[in-house]
């Protein structure tokens, strides 16, 4: 399967605790984004990195949220002292190249992180 | 990005043509019109996209007004599987993300 994969699909937390999100993007793809979707909203647009830089952050939360797209493995969307209202599914997409108006981006099938 | 406005949902008999529409009145002539679908539990399916001209890929046919103020997405053979939401999304050229509304959740009836 060489679509975006991320892991895990599912993820239990207790307050307070860290969860970490993995997504690896489409072979030969170099750019990543991260969205985040409630229960019954859309998705919304948190992060865009490329290898080792982190391009676009407008739509990350100021605390407690931070991602990276090391040079070597896949991309990390990291969420310190998780609290309830954190609980949603987290998709990831990829894209060949930076961002222009006719560049789909390819999603994968998202972590449902919830908080006990 | 322009706003986008949907039903927010259709209903489509199994082997007809779902046809959705979407209107993006404030589209600039940059903005390219994009298609995504959503079936539960899956992350988002891309379809379509396109600018000026009529588009048709193996999924869907995108038919773009000569305004370019609406438009409509074609599935010519609505199977149950097509059962999701989808999304209409109009994206600057330079933008890094795409916006996601609440889109149309179509239902294809047997």
């Amino acid at each position: 399967n060489a679509g975006v994969m991320q892991n895990p699909r599912h993820l239990v937390r207790r307050r307070g605790q860290e969860a970490r999100l993995r997504c690896s993007p489409m072979k030969g793809h170099s750019h990543v984004y991260w969205y985040r979707q409630l229960p019954e909203e859309g998705l919304k647009f948190m992060v865009y990195l490329q290898k080792e830089n982190i391009i676009d952050e407008s739509g990350m939360p100021k605390e407690r949220f931070s991602a990276e797209f090391p040079k070597e493995g896949p991309s990390i969307l990291r969420i310190q002292q998780v609290v309830r209202g954190d609980s949603a599914a987290y998709f990831c997409a990829s894209s060949p190249r930076a961002g222009g108006a006719d560049q789909p981006q390819h999603f994968g099938d998202g972590t449902r992180l919830s908080i006990l | 990005d322009a706003k986008t406005t949907q039903p927010p949902s259709m209903d489509c008999a199994e082997g007809r043509a779902a046809n959705l529409p979407c209107n993006h009145s404030t589209i600039s002539g940059n903005e390219y019109v994009y298609w995504y679908r959503q079936i539960h539990s899956q992350g988002p399916q891309y379809i379509i996209h396109g600018l000026k001209n009529n588009e048709t890929n193996e999924m869907a046919s995108l038919i773009i007004t000569e305004d370019r103020k609406s438009s409509t997405l074609i599935l010519p053979h609505a199977t149950l599987r097509d059962t999701a939401v989808y999304y209409c999304i109009v994206r600057v050229a330079t933008g890094n993300q795409f916006y996601f509304g609440t889109g149309t959740s179509l239902t294809v009836i047997p």
